[in-house]
């Protein structure tokens, strides 16, 4: 299993809704990020946990939160968000967070619109 | 200036074209380069990896990176219209803590025409 597989796909959420975004892998990579990606911009980078700690956050706001309950899944708690937080919502993982070896693996992302 | 500089483009070309894509970067401390493919409303597809001054080939592509001017190129040789795509250059290394941070360039979009 090479992949790393993003659930839902697709998610519209109100502003006082709580929704979570789920990610999960089974390459054994022991470090996975969150990045946030709006139309037409690069990727920027939200969290990092490293064996299953959190490592960086980007200056996140505390509306988004993080969790990595094992070494293969990776949540990402909503509430309260604002309509500019929509965007597509990458995961990715990294075989070595020391070294960043065999380069980064990105899931499709999900798709979030608040309304 | 921001750490990793890439020419958003577009970028348009007849099929059968050789590619070129460059990135430049400040940061001396970024010792993995990439490069990855995005189509519209996907997740990024890694293409190459490397961390080290010289080539790399694969394919129809090959990697360049030279670490004394902090400049990366991606060239596409016989370009086909399903090359046609968002081209991310990224760099990684290791930022305080002793954890991995990826850094994206701003994507230059590649139109491949028939």
């Amino acid at each position: 299993d090479t992949e790393v597989t993003q659930t839902p796909k697709h998610l519209v959420m109100g502003m006082t809704n709580k929704k979570s975004l789920k990610c999960e892998q089974h390459m054994g990579h022991r470090a996975m990020y969150w990045y946030k990606q709006k139309a037409k911009k690069p990727p920027e980078l939200m969290f990092v946990y490293s064996y299953e700690k959190l490592s960086i956050n980007e200056s996140v706001p505390s509306r988004f939160s993080p969790e990595c309950p094992n070494s293969s899944l990776l949540n990402l708690h909503l509430h309260a968000l604002q309509p500019e937080d929509s965007a597509l919502y990458l995961c990715a993982s990294s075989q070595d967070p020391r070294t960043g070896s065999y380069g980064y693996t990105f899931g499709s992302g999900t798709r979030l619109t608040v309304v | 200036q921001k750490e990793v500089e890439q020419d958003p483009g577009p970028l348009s070309v007849p099929e059968g074209a050789i590619v070129s894509l460059n990135c430049t970067y400040s940061n001396s401390a970024f010792q993995y380069f990439m490069w990855y493919r995005q189509y519209s409303r996907k997740g990024p597809e890694l293409l190459m990896y490397t961390y080290s001054s010289g080539n790399k080939e694969d394919g129809r592509f090959t990697a360049q990176v030279d670490k004394s001017s902090k400049y990366i190129s991606l060239f596409i040789r016989d370009s086909q219209p399903s090359d046609s795509a968002t081209y991310l250059c990224a760099m990684s290394g290791t930022f305080g803590g002793g954890s991995e941070k990826l850094v994206f360039g701003k994507g230059t979009k590649l139109t491949v025409n028939p």
